[in-house]
């Protein structure tokens, strides 16, 4: 089993859905991202959270939102999704040791019509 | 804020030819720099990094990288290409606050 799942794996939606996109992980590592990446931009980062009680804002946290439910599951949200968020996400774990992404999922392709 | 500039989308090489792929920094204060490669279909997996120790730092699958303070740059060097290699490269900043800056990315090809 991956260490860093994700689902679903792709998605399709419309303009203006909500949509949820899982992340869970069994590494034991507190700390876990979300990035989206876009061709040409590299990767950035939307949420983090470094245990259960803590989120933080990205360099792109608008039209976002995150949920940590429990050490391994950290959710991120599209409360009304828009076209220009169709992109590839990531979500990533790391131990305490290390501030910098260590583990990746395989990602969730989402597009937005 | 800091940033990285990765120069050359593509890169192409022959196989068994030395590879080179690119990246300077700019850092307010001392960086710690990192390259990543991603594989299609799946997410970045860290290569090496740099957390101002050696300033050549070996990383997993014979890469390695150099950090240069003078030329603001921490190239990634292979000495011989496998066709294994081919994927795309991601250098990476930060200044250790969570700050991570990501480049955008160079994909290499090998050709055999």
């Amino acid at each position: 089993d991956a260490d860093v799942t994700q689902t679903p794996r792709n998605r399709i939606t419309k303009t203006g859905k909500r949509i949820m996109l899982e992340c869970s992980q069994t590494k034991g590592h507190d700390r876990m991202y979300w990035y989206r990446q876009d061709p040409g931009l590299g990767l950035r980062l939307i949420y983090y959270s470094f245990d259960v009680k803590d989120i933080n804002k990205g360099e792109i946290s608008d039209g976002y939102s995150v949920s940590r439910q429990a050490q391994a599951k950290f959710s991120l949200s599209l409360e009304s999704a828009i076209p220009n968020q169709t992109a590839l996400y990531f979500c990533a774990t790391s131990d305490v040791q290390g501030n910098q992404p260590q583990h990746f999922g395989d990602g969730t392709r989402l597009s937005i019509l | 804020a800091q940033s990285v500039t990765q120069l050359g989308s593509h890169v192409s090489v022959s196989e068994g030819a030395l590879v080179l792929l690119r990246c300077n920094y700019s850092s307010s204060v001392p960086p710690y720099l990192f390259w990543y490669v991603q594989y299609p279909n799946q997410g970045l997996q860290l290569l090496l990094k740099y957390t101002s120790a050696a300033t050549l730092v070996k990383g997993i699958n014979g890469f390695e990288a150099e950090f240069k303070k003078s030329e603001t740059s921490f190239h990634l060097t292979k000495p011989s290409a496998h066709m294994s290699d081919a994927a795309e490269y991601f250098c990476a900043v930060s200044d250790w606050s969570n700050d991570m800056r990501f480049g955008a990315g160079t994909r290499l090809t090998v050709k055999p």
